[in-house]
């Protein structure tokens, strides 16, 4: 699976829009972008996910690069609940296991 | 509710013991993974099973043992091998085809090893 590179950190005003970056340069076609987030001290929670085109539900939006190198995650009105650390994830269609890097620790400030 | 349950949530034990961490889920999802947790990193892949009375090591493996024998329980034990036990365990659990891949977690089990 490919690998991703994301920011250790990143500050947020409260109501204002969070947007998380994530590189994935050498991803391969058939490869997925995954997001998911931990808040302190529990289990990851999945956000959501894409292939190419940009994605949206009711907790977030995904917006992947026409050549999918990179894509972005956007809360779009951050409180402070949504302070956590940010995974992003690339895997292939098949059964493997997730691979977690560090991700982004997302500090949410009022 | 549906959802994965592990227990216990802490755990304290002396060096030298094994310790059985629980995690029972009633998603009905084939797959079944663990994994280990130090402050300030990710999540790294001890072992996972795809099926009843089937698992493959992850990429920490070592002092770690699972079985496998019903579809809605996944049990880790710690052995005295492992030489760094002390972490946050986290159990997870997915369905096995399509391609979601979206995995749920448990709350986690913190075990000391004092």
């Amino acid at each position: 699976d490919a690998k991703t590179t994301q920011p250790t950190s990143m500050d947020c005003a409260e109501g204002r829009a969070a947007n998380l970056p994530c590189n994935h340069s050498t991803i391969s076609g058939n490869e997925y972008v995954y997001w998911y987030r931990q808040i302190h001290s529990q289990g990851p929670q999945y956000i959501i996910h894409g292939l190419k085109n940009n994605e949206t539900n009711e907790m977030a939006s995904l917006i992947i690069t026409e050549d999918r190198k990179s894509s972005t995650l956007i809360l779009p009105h951050a409180t402070l609940r949504d302070t956590a650390v940010y995974y992003c994830i690339v895997r292939n269609s098949g059964n493997t296991p997730l691979v977690f890097g560090k991700g982004t620790r997302l500090s949410v400030i009022a | 509710d549906g959802g994965i349950t592990q227990s216990p949530k802490y755990l304290f034990r002396k060096e030298g013991q094994n310790v059985t961490l629980s995690c029972e889920q009633n998603l009905n999802h084939d797959a079944m993974y663990w994994y280990r947790q130090d402050p300030g990193q990710g999540l790294r892949l001890i072992y996972y099973s795809q099926i009843v009375n089937d698992f493959q090591k992850g990429d920490i493996a070592e002092g770690y043992s699972v079985s496998r024998e019903k579809k809605e329980s996944f049990p880790l034990t710690v052995t005295s091998a492992q030489k760094n036990p002390t972490a946050f365990y986290l159990c997870a659990s997915s369905r096995l085809a399509g391609r979601t891949g979206e995995l749920f977690f448990g709350e986690g089990s913190r075990l000391t090893v004092l």
